[in-house]
C-alpha cells in the first residue's frame, strides 16, 4: 500500500517556467489537498478538492492551479513559477467527513522541494 | 478565523512523559481537535483526535477540558524519536478544512 505518492521530490526551475507536482492515492480517498511549508511558517492550505470534478481554494492559492479528474490524482499546476513560490509542498488526503470535507485524519506524502531561481 | 494556540517549545526528558498544551477556546460543540506531528522535513502524521472524552491510542494521550477550549497531548516515555513539531488544529469552515499553525517543537534530551 503506497499511500500519498507525490513527485518529484525535487525540483529546480527558472523564474516563469511551468511545472507540475503529482499527487496519487491508492487509498480511494475522497478528500485531497495541496499544502505548502516555508521555515517558520506552518503549513499553509493551497486548494483541495472533496471529490473528483470539484476543486476549491485555500488560504494561498494565488499562482497555482489544480484539477480532479479522478478520485486518485490531484495534481499542482505552476503556470508561471515566482521565487516566492520556493517551499516545500505536500500533498494530503482523508476520507470525506459527514460535513462533506476531510475526516480529519490526513494522509500525508513525503513533500516535493521546489527552488525557483 | 479559528485559530489554535500552543507554545514555541518545549523540552522533555527521555523516558519521562510530555505534556503539550494547546488552547482552542473558539472551539465549536461539534468540532473535534485533531494532533500531528511532523518528524524532520517529513510529511505530518495523524496522532490522534478527540470531541470531548479522553482518548488514548498506541503513540498518546489527548486530555480535553470539559469546557473544551483546550486540551493536552500527552506522550507518557517520550524517547529521542519522538522529538518533532506537534501541530494542534481543528477543521475550520467549508468543507472542514485543516489549517497548521507552527506549533510546538518538542525536544527530547538525553
Amino acid at each position: 500500500n503506497a499511500g500519498v505518492t507525490q513527485t518529484p521530490k525535487f525540483q529546480v526551475l527558472k523564474t516563469g517556467q511551468s511545472m507540475t507536482l503529482q499527487c496519487a492515492q491508492d487509498m480511494n480517498h475522497e478528500y485531497m489537498s495541496w499544502y505548502r511549508q516555508d521555515p517558520g511558517m506552518g503549513l499553509r492550505l493551497i486548494h483541495y478538492s472533496v471529490g473528483a470534478g470539484i476543486t476549491d481554494q485555500g488560504e494561498v492559492p494565488n499562482g497555482y492551479n489544480v484539477s480532479r479528474s479522478t478520485t486518485e490524482d490531484f495534481p499542482l499546476r505552476l503556470l508561471s513559477a515566482a521565487p516566492s513560490q520556493t517551499s516545500v509542498y505536500f500533498c494530503a488526503s482523508s476520507r470525506k467527513g459527514t460535513s462533506g470535507g476531510t475526516r480529519g485524519e490526513l494522509f500525508f506524502g513525503e513533500g516535493s522541494r521546489l527552488t525557483v531561481l | 478565523d479559528a485559530k489554535t494556540t500552543q507554545p514555541t517549545s518545549m523540552d522533555c526528558a527521555e523516558g519521562r512523559a510530555a505534556n503539550l498544551p494547546c488552547n482552542h477556546s473558539t472551539i465549536s460543540g461539534n468540532e473535534y481537535v485533531y494532533w500531528y506531528r511532523q518528524i524532520h522535513s517529513q510529511g505530518p502524521q495523524y496522532i490522534i483526535h478527540g470531541l470531548k472524552n479522553n482518548e488514548t491510542n498506541e503513540m498518546a494521550s489527548l486530555i480535553i477540558t470539559e469546557d473544551r477550549k483546550s486540551s493536552t497531548l500527552i506522550l507518557p516515555h517520550a524517547t529521542l524519536r519522538d522529538t518533532a513539531v506537534y501541530y494542534c488544529t481543528r477543521p475550520t469552515g467549508t468543507a472542514s478544512k485543516l489549517t497548521f499553525g507552527t506549533g510546538t517543537r518538542l525536544q527530547v534530551t538525553l
